[in-house]
């Protein structure tokens, strides 16, 4: 069984820039959610993906945005990078049965300067 | 509105001794799920146990148990027999019935003493 990869483990973008991080599900699972977790804190919920559609969004802008793929691997997009968008960013999957636990990857590390 | 609760910034604990991480939450889900992860620095979270709003019993998984008190909204982390490698962050979290998502405490750092 593979579990949950995430590309790439590192990575430092300018002010303004465009960032694209990347999510391989684990096997057999079809619904993928992204987190933010800025240092010191727990993970904030960006977006839930179901079978391709989203399916739930937390409190972020519309500079983050997301992606699912009909191998249910996942990309989080993230426009005109703010300095506070620097974080940890975890994907998790699931099978998307509500009680479900989330299976989550070892996350990109996003510093913005 | 949900929210999770978790009191401990950080805790010290002998090895070999028992530890309880506290956790309590607000939820006007009628049915809801409780999930313990643990941190290490290298970042995945790691899921440890999940109890159910309407299970009976108390959850246990190996060395962990979830100490679920619901008239007090509380869901505390016991880890019996503590190792060095339990070392790391935990997360309480929970999930209602009506949302999605997982919402997280902001942590407890645990340090096992040799």
């Amino acid at each position: 069984e593979t579990g949950v990869t995430q590309s790439p483990t590192h990575l430092i973008k300018t002010r303004g820039q465009q960032v694209t991080l990347r999510c391989s599900s684990q096997s057999g699972h079809n619904t993928v959610s992204w987190y933010q977790q800025a240092l010191g804190q727990g993970p904030q919920f960006i977006f839930q993906y179901y079978r391709e559609e989203e399916n739930g969004r937390g409190n972020f802008p519309p500079r983050f945005s997301g992606l699912q793929f009909p191998n249910y691997s996942s990309e989080l997009n993230v426009n005109a990078l703010e300095l506070d968008d620097s974080a940890l960013y975890l994907c998790a999957s699931s099978t998307g049965d509500r009680w479900d636990e989330q299976y989550f990857g070892p996350g990109t590390r996003l510093t913005v300067t | 509105a949900q929210k999770i609760t978790q009191t401990q910034p950080g805790m010290f604990v002998q090895e070999k001794e028992a530890v309880t991480l506290d956790c309590t939450y607000d939820t006007s889900d009628p049915s809801y799920g409780l999930f313990w992860y643990k941190q290490p620095s290298s970042g995945e979270m790691i899921f440890l146990i999940y109890q159910g709003s309407y299970d009976q019993q108390n959850a246990t998984e190996g060395r962990y148990s979830l100490n679920f008190q619901k008239a007090r909204k509380s869901a505390n982390l016991v880890i019996s027999a503590s190792q060095l490698g339990d070392s790391a962050m935990y997360f309480c979290a929970m999930k209602g019935v009506s949302s999605y998502k997982l919402i997280f405490g902001s942590g407890t750092r645990l340090l096992v003493r040799p």
